[in-house]
């Protein structure tokens, strides 16, 4: 199984400072059609999980543009410019290339 | 507006069955593949299994392989997940997901 390695486990920050979460990978996630699935997602407390980008740096509709990824093959970063209140919870990568898929271990982002 | 209800957990006694269903609505269902994932209480996000937009390939985590079978009604809009010989291990809240979209969840509580 490919094994996804997210740092750090928390962050503790205040209002609109700007953070970076990184994800490895144990093994590339370019697929065969050249395409990198590799999501993010965003559970907020007691909610059920939001995807927030996909493949490295796409952005889900209705996601603020303070919302970034980029990365390739086995290294990927979420950068959150601002923080705002509503953005803390508990952040995962997710790879969708290689069966069976595989989380991060999760970011938890609190305030300060 | 997209909507995934997750529905038919509960608590259950080691080595019974249940079967949880998700009723989709707001997107053509038939369209897209779905996935099961769960997540034991404060622990970290596990995909469980996968079905493909039409039901004919499904991918299993091999610790439920040979006891949980996912399966589909396009007609319907629902997906399903039958979960047999279960183990206090398989405590979770399980969600549905489109990979874009995620249910609320519901809680499986397998305790004697």
């Amino acid at each position: 199984d490919v094994v996804m390695t997210q740092t750090p486990p928390s962050l503790s920050v205040a209002i609109g400072q700007s953070v970076s979460i990184s994800c490895k990978s144990s093994q590339s996630l370019v697929a065969s059609d050249k395409n990198t699935y590799l999501n993010w997602l965003l559970q907020s407390p007691g909610r059920s999980p939001k995807r927030l980008i996909y493949q490295v740096s796409k952005l889900d509709s209705g996601v603020p543009d303070r919302f970034s990824g980029s990365g390739s093959e086995k290294d990927f970063t979420l950068k959150i410019s601002r923080v705002e209140a509503e953005d803390l919870g508990v952040y995962y990568c997710l790879q969708g290339t290689h069966l069976p898929r595989t989380f991060g271990g999760g970011t938890k982002l609190e305030l300060k | 507006e997209v909507q995934l209800v997750e529905s038919g957990g509960g608590l259950v006694q080691p080595g019974r069955s249940m079967k949880l269903s998700c009723a989709a609505s707001g997107f053509t269902f038939s369209n897209y593949g779905m996935a099961w994932v769960r997540q034991a209480p404060t622990k970290g996000l596990e995909w469980v299994a996968t079905i493909s937009y039409d039901g004919s390939s499904t991918y299993y985590r091999d610790s439920v392989k040979g006891r949980f079978t996912i399966s589909r009604d396009n007609a319907k809009s629902t997906l399903y997940l039958q979960m047999n010989s279960l183990r206090s291990e398989d405590t979770a809240t399980y969600y549905c997901t489109s990979n874009r979209y995620w249910g609320q969840g519901v809680m499986v509580t397998v305790s004697s």
